[in-house]
């Protein structure tokens, strides 16, 4: 079955510290991979994504992700937090190939940042 | 600007009525997706549109209903029979190429039953 693990429910950093989120897939082949960011009671952004190409992917905000196809993985880093990256971030993977564009997330991981 | 609105914000309602949803978008996308959100379990998706006047369940279908009468709008109803409504609920576009593509987010919408 297709799905999308962030084993990290929860994660408290540093300001000023690195950050790196992890996010696992399982899917019958290659998809496409997005990261998102939602603050409490909004809706959701892209950061970024992985279509194909560098497997080291730049986005928003200072973010960054790699693609490890051997691993399945699509980690988020950051190497210095801001307060205001506190949030809920979610991957998703989608079908390089019809199923409608939909997206399957994870179940999302929160960011606490203390100063 | 081109966006998404979801309206209202915040929406009560009591047991037993059905409450319908607005999504609009004017991004010119072909297709529109609602989603609902509970704590610890992410985005699951209610129902899913590719062209006017077509849908598609998702995951979690059952005591939901949709119309798709215009590229522009995807109301999402509640009904009397989805036992467990109050949630935050996600309307969200994308122009799917061959394969999946960025989806777009509307603020949402917390429906909450009294």
């Amino acid at each position: 079955a297709q799905s999308v693990t962030q084993p990290d429910i929860h994660i408290t950093v540093s300001e000023g510290a690195s950050l790196e989120l992890r996010c696992n897939y399982s899917y019958g082949a290659t998809p496409y991979l997005f990261w998102y960011v939602q603050s409490p009671g909004q809706g959701l952004q892209l950061l970024l994504k992985y279509f194909s190409g560098d497997t080291l992917v730049q986005g928003i905000k200072g973010f960054e992700a790699e693609f490890k196809r051997s691993q399945s993985s699509f980690n988020l880093r950051k190497p210095s937090v801001h307060w205001s990256d506190a949030a809920e971030y979610f991957c998703a993977v989608g079908a390089r190939y019809n199923q409608g564009g939909k997206l399957i997330f994870g179940q999302g991981t929160e960011l606490s940042v203390k100063p | 600007d081109g966006g998404i609105t979801q309206s209202p914000k915040y929406l009560f309602r009591k047991e037993g009525q059905n409450v319908t949803l607005s999504c609009e978008q004017n991004l010119n996308h072909d297709a529109m997706y609602w989603y609902r959100q509970d704590p610890g379990q992410g985005l699951r998706l209610i129902y899913y549109s590719q062209i006017v006047n077509d849908f598609q369940k998702g995951d979690i279908a059952e005591g939901y209903s949709v119309s798709r009468e215009k590229k522009e709008s995807f109301p999402l109803t509640v009904t009397s029979a989805q036992k467990n409504p109050t949630a935050f609920y996600l309307c969200a576009s994308s122009t799917p190429g061959r394969g999946a593509d960025t989806q777009y987010f509307g603020p949402g919408t917390r429906l909450t039953v009294l």
